[in-house]
């Protein structure tokens, strides 16, 4: 069966640290992977996109990676601070059609 | 960036009636739009895609009897939850891609809280 699988359901690091998400996915054929940052009561908002064909990519604050063998991206954000606390989602599209699945979210906490 | 606005955000219905939330598209025209439900620290599940002018696709397990999605137009979408139970009781949220790039990346409306008593 199809599974969009991240790491855990919630992740606590200390300020300034850099905060390290997985996305992990079976059987899916995707064109691109995407995260997306979610607030509570609110719908997600798009970070970054990273293709099948780019290894790495970042944004400010962020990195992303992607290993098509592998199955898996990860997310990266450096120098975190408590206004990054909010769940992270990936989502993927599949190459053969025009929809967009997401994982299971990980809850992410800054202390200060 | 493009921003979709959605509405009610917040709705609270008797057992049995019906609800409509719209989905609109405010600065670009969204030929897809995408319906989601979540539950609480959940996450999003796909229930159906939505193209203008035609049916809705539906995600396995989604009765399109119950969730009825109408696209009339490039900038709206409504998803109607007809004769409602506490079970449909969720949080929805639609998305539309932009027209450009492939549909490369997804914006949300602000979600709707459906309470059915």
């Amino acid at each position: 069966s199809q599974k969009i699988e991240q790491n855990s359901e919630a992740l606590n690091i200390q300020e300034g640290k850099t905060a390290t998400l997985t996305c992990n996915y079976t059987n899916y054929s995707p064109a691109y992977l995407q995260w997306y940052r979610q607030d509570p009561g609110r719908g997600p908002v798009f970070l970054l996109l990273i293709r099948e064909n780019e290894k790495e990519k970042r944004k400010e604050r962020l990195k992303v990676t992607f290993d098509t063998t592998l199955k898996q991206s990860l997310f990266h954000i450096t120098a975190s601070q408590p206004a990054d606390s909010a769940t992270y989602l990936c989502a993927l599209e599949e190459n053969s059609g025009n929809q967009f699945y997401f994982g299971t979210g990980t809850s992410l906490t800054v202390i200060p | 960036g493009a921003v979709v606005s959605q509405h009610p955000s917040w709705v609270i219905c008797k057992s049995g009636t019906s609800v409509k939330i719209e989905c609109r598209s405010l600065d670009f025209q969204a030929t897809t739009m995408f319906w989601y439900r979540q539950f609480p620290k959940q996450s999003l599940m796909l229930m159906a895609t939505s193209n203008e002018g035609s049916k809705a696709t539906y995600e396995q397990g989604v009765e399109k009897d119950k969730f009825l999605i109408n696209h009339a137009s490039l900038t709206l979408s409504t998803l109607t939850v007809t004769s409602a139970h506490p079970e449909d009781s969720s949080f929805y949220i639609c998305s539309a891609s932009t027209p450009t790039g492939g549909n490369e990346k997804l914006f949300f409306g602000s979600g709707t809280q459906l309470s059915v008593l």
